[in-house]
């Protein structure tokens, strides 16, 4: 089966300027997730969707950052504006049911680096 | 809030030599994972432990759950090059949180193994 797919790999903004990252999660996958992990850091949930209604985004900076999952599917996040300390790789993951046991599957990731 | 801890941060270890991992997290769970991560590369599944006393064993990593006493180990058996990485742990919280699904990360170990 496909993995899941983000854009860009990478991207170099400078500070105050906005940005997106897109994800596509495994077909069929109900969950979706976005992780910012900072260097040497585990990541970090910022925002979960259960189809297309938002379940957890407790710790997603609301005041910079939004993210939307348009028809249940595809996911945009989007910063704006970027700060020197968004510079992180923002990691995109699917789970198709927990009951399952079949975890997590994460994509390859976007690095941002902010300057 | 879950807490999840990993030891040591950083394990500089010889070929053919034996070590632990050692993952403790702060509230009742039912599920942990382990990852793998290169650098620069996304997270590769290594385990899922579904419940207390579990224990898987691909090549040479073992990893165990103890939910009673909310450790979880990862052993390395006889280390080559090849298992140079950062492992994290990440524990689901899962039916005992009352909340959705999702993992919180441990700090991660950067495993170093020299010939």
């Amino acid at each position: 089966e496909a993995g899941v797919a983000q854009s860009p790999r990478y991207k170099i903004i400078e500070k105050r300027q906005s940005v997106a990252f897109w994800c596509n999660p495994i077909s069929g996958h109900a969950t979706l997730y976005w992780y910012q992990q900072i260097l040497g850091q585990g990541p970090k949930l910022l925002i979960q969707f259960q189809n297309n209604g938002v379940v957890d985004d407790s710790q997603l900076p609301k005041d910079r950052f939004s993210a939307e999952r348009l028809k249940g599917v595809d996911s945009t996040l989007k910063i704006q504006p970027a700060k020197l300390e968004d510079s992180a790789v923002y990691l995109c993951a699917s789970s198709l049911d927990r009951g399952t046991g079949t975890g997590y599957t994460f994509g390859s990731g976007t690095r941002l680096t902010v300057v | 809030e879950l807490k999840v801890e990993q030891n040591p941060l950083f394990l500089s270890m010889q070929e053919g030599k034996n070590y632990t991992i050692y993952c403790n997290y702060s509230t009742t769970s039912d599920r942990l994972y382990w990852y793998r991560q290169d650098p620069g590369k996304s997270l590769e599944s290594l385990f899922v432990l579904l419940s207390n006393g579990a224990v898987k064993q691909e090549g040479r990593l073992m990893a165990s759950l103890d939910t009673k006493a909310r450790l979880s180990t990862l052993h390395i058996t006889a280390a080559v090059h090849d298992l140079s990485a950062t492992y994290f742990c990440a524990v689901d919280p899962g039916l005992f949180s009352g909340t959705a699904s999702k993992l919180t990360f441990g700090t991660g170990t950067r495993l170093q193994v020299t010939l």
